[in-house]
């Protein structure tokens, strides 16, 4: 079975702090994906990644950043976390993009910035 | 903007009862895909249908894909208070990237 491991399930930071989400995937996918979830506006992409030290912009990529070192790590960072960055932060991976295969989540982490 | 949108946005039923979902998307797809998410979980693959199919079984999951319509179809049969859960679909965007574009989801509640 594919697993997807995120480092915290529940976050609290305070305004201006940097954080850092990382997600793990021991499937030796290419492909990983940041989301972010809010009640009313569904799953929006923030970030991506089809290869080591390579990143795409999603929708929403405006206040944070992202670091790919290894391929089955992919972290998100936060620079300087605003109360608006509170969120449910959900991390994916899948196989071959040419093939548009399916997306495995992890457990997703909540985040509460003060 | 979301490539999906479900309906209803929320569903409410008995055990044992069938619950239908839908989705209507905008572009063109090479497959579509349903997830289903536990409240506070990750989400979790359910099954994917590709543009030349038109009917997919998966135990008590059925999905239905119209490309004329640009619309699927979830039907989970005989539920069970355990469906109780947040469904999306998605699609894939035109760009050959992997991405996945969501819909907002249904919220189906199964009541015991």
């Amino acid at each position: 079975d594919v697993k997807v491991t995120q480092s915290s399930r529940y976050l609290v930071k305070r305004t201006g702090e940097k954080v850092f989400l990382e997600c793990v995937q021991d499937m030796d996918h290419e492909n990983m994906f940041w989301y972010r979830q809010d009640p009313g506006l569904g799953l929006r992409l923030i970030y991506f990644s089809y290869d080591v030290k390579m990143k795409e912009k999603g929708d929403i990529p405006e206040g944070y950043s992202v670091s790919r070192e290894k391929k089955e790590r992919f972290s998100l960072i936060l620079e300087s976390a605003s109360t608006n960055q509170t969120s449910m932060y959900l991390c994916a991976s899948s196989g071959d993009r040419q093939y548009q295969e399916t997306q495995y989540f992890g457990p997703g982490t909540r985040l509460l910035v003060l | 903007s979301q490539q999906g949108e479900e309906d209803p946005q929320a569903l409410s039923i008995q055990e044992g009862e069938n619950a239908t979902m839908n989705c209507s998307y905008k572009t063109s797809i090479n497959n579509l895909q349903w997830y289903r998410q536990n409240s506070g979980r990750g989400l979790v693959h359910l099954i994917l249908i590709r543009s030349n199919e038109r009917e997919k079984h998966s135990g008590r999951l059925r999905v239905t894909l119209d490309t004329s319509k640009k619309s699927s179809s979830l039907l989970i049969t005989a539920s069970r208070a355990a469906d109780t859960a947040s469904y999306f679909c998605a699609t894939h965007g035109s760009s050959n990237t992997g991405k996945l574009i969501f819909g907002q989801g249904t919220t189906l509640q199964v009541k015991p």
